[in-house]
């Protein structure tokens, strides 16, 4: 999608290793967000960010955590990934409270 | 804890119909409600948004409704075409600033030619 992209599409990684997803705008929105998707769940916030190194916890937080030193980059860590957490991420932007841009999405497999 | 509905999950109708799909949320305060359309392997893409003052917005062949006081949303969809085949998410935002959206699990559209 114009002005975010997310890097990798995909990735198979092993239970208990680290894994780091990245999410780059240029749109230069205040707002950037991380969502994963799941069959019966549909898409659920794991963290969000409120601007340069703002982050607050969404609905699904725990054994994920995000940093975001530029306004550009948000970036989202599996400390120690479990087979629970093989979803599909998107990470989003928005400028304030109206409007949604979703990037296409990183596939993740934790075997 | 806010809730949202879709039903049904799935939909399958002929070209040219028209064709309405559903959305229920179960916390009437909600700052707006967002429409979007999410293609097989790819993110989604928002087609309409309704702020809480708002009872529709109508984009192209496209039109949202919302009645915040008994929770419920629908997408009307007018002379469907193939193209208009995909899974259609509505997601609720709690208020103002950061938008995080509650979303339903989707009503998954076909549109047979």
């Amino acid at each position: 999608d114009a002005g975010i992209t997310q890097s990798p599409r995909h990735k198979v990684t092993e239970t208990g290793t680290p894994v780091t997803l990245r999410c780059h705008q240029t749109e230069n929105h205040r707002y950037m967000y991380w969502y994963r998707q799941d069959p019966g769940h549909g898409l659920r916030l794991i963290h969000y960010s409120y601007g340069v190194k703002d982050t607050d916890k969404g609905e699904v937080s725990d054994g994920y955590s995000v940093s975001r030193s530029k306004t550009e980059d948000f970036l989202l860590t599996l400390e120690s990934a479990t087979s629970s957490q093989t979803s599909v991420y998107f990470c989003a932007i928005s400028p304030d409270s109206y409007g949604y841009t979703f990037g296409s999405g990183t596939r993740l497999t934790v075997v | 804890k806010q809730e949202v509905t879709q039903i049904p999950a799935a939909l399958s109708v002929p070209e040219g119909e028209n064709l309405v799909l559903n959305c229920s949320f179960t916390d009437s305060a909600i700052y707006n409600l967002q429409w979007f359309r999410q293609d097989p392997g790819k993110g989604l893409t928002s087609l309409l948004l309704i702020q809480s003052s708002q009872r529709e917005q109508t984009s192209g062949r496209l039109n949202a409704s919302l009645d915040k006081s008994s929770g419920r949303s629908t997408l009307y969809i007018a002379a469907s075409q193939p193209g208009d085949s995909a899974t259609y998410l509505c997601a609720v935002n709690p208020g103002r600033g950061a938008q995080k959206l509650v979303f339903g699990q989707g009503t998954r559209l076909t549109i047979n030619p």
